[in-house]
């Protein structure tokens, strides 16, 4: 069964705190992402990992960092979380980068940053 | 690098009626289209794609059109249900980075 999940589902935070967000895929994908949706905004890529520790700056990378020391996780780090990072959070898999791989995404993550 | 813009941001259409979401891409070299839709509170998945080598394609009651020329591309949804009620996301891939660049969706409302 296909699946990309995320943990935590819900997180509230306090501005100056770290966030760490997980996500996990069973179906031994190359390329992850990160990505988060805003009103209006519609889905922006945060950060691409293309195997493990082979990763690259999405459109709008600052104020996260990533970690991939394995094929079938991903997280992503908010080092001192400010406020206009509240957002829902995605996680997505596909099987390559190159190729026109369909995109499976988790279920997100709320993020509220007070 | 390439833009995608959704022309519509919300939409509503009565039941049984066709609802059609138009989106339009800046880079000639892109060759991939895929759209998702997102249910309330719920996450994207897949629902059709189109490459460059058709201009058209249909899954159902979900019909892609490519216009290159143009630069445009659309998802028609024939006979519509309450299930389509969603936002829809076009994308393209860059041709250069490989990523998808996706539109900024568009809440479809299917009224009764």
């Amino acid at each position: 069964d296909m699946k990309v999940t995320q943990m935590p589902r819900y997180l509230i935070k306090r501005m100056g705190e770290n966030v760490l967000l997980e996500c996990g895929q069973d179906m031994s994908h190359e390329t992850m992402y990160w990505y988060r949706q805003d009103p209006g905004l519609g889905l922006q890529l945060i950060y691409i990992s293309y195997d493990v520790d082979s990763n690259s700056e999405g459109d709008i990378p600052k104020g996260y960092r990533v970690s991939r020391k394995k094929r079938e996780h991903f997280s992503l780090i908010l080092d001192s979380a400010k406020t206009n990072q509240t957002s829902v959070y995605f996680c997505a898999s596909s099987l390559s980068l190159g190729g026109q791989d369909t995109q499976y995404f988790g279920p997100g993550t709320r993020l509220l940053v007070l | 690098g390439e833009k995608v813009e959704q022309h519509e941001s919300t939409l509503s259409v009565r039941e049984g009626d066709s609802a059609v979401i138009n989106c339009t891409y800046t880079d000639t070299a892109s060759s991939y289209f895929p759209w998702y839709k997102q249910e309330a509170g719920k996450s994207l998945h897949f629902v059709i794609d189109i490459r460059s080598n058709v201009d058209r394609k249909q899954s159902q009651r979900l019909i892609v059109l490519l216009d290159k020329k143009a630069k445009r591309f659309s998802l028609h949804i024939t006979a519509t249900q309450p299930e389509d009620s969603a936002i829809y996301f076009c994308a393209a891939r860059d041709y250069n980075q490989g990523k998808l660049i996706f539109g900024q969706g568009t809440k479809l409302s299917i009224k009764p």
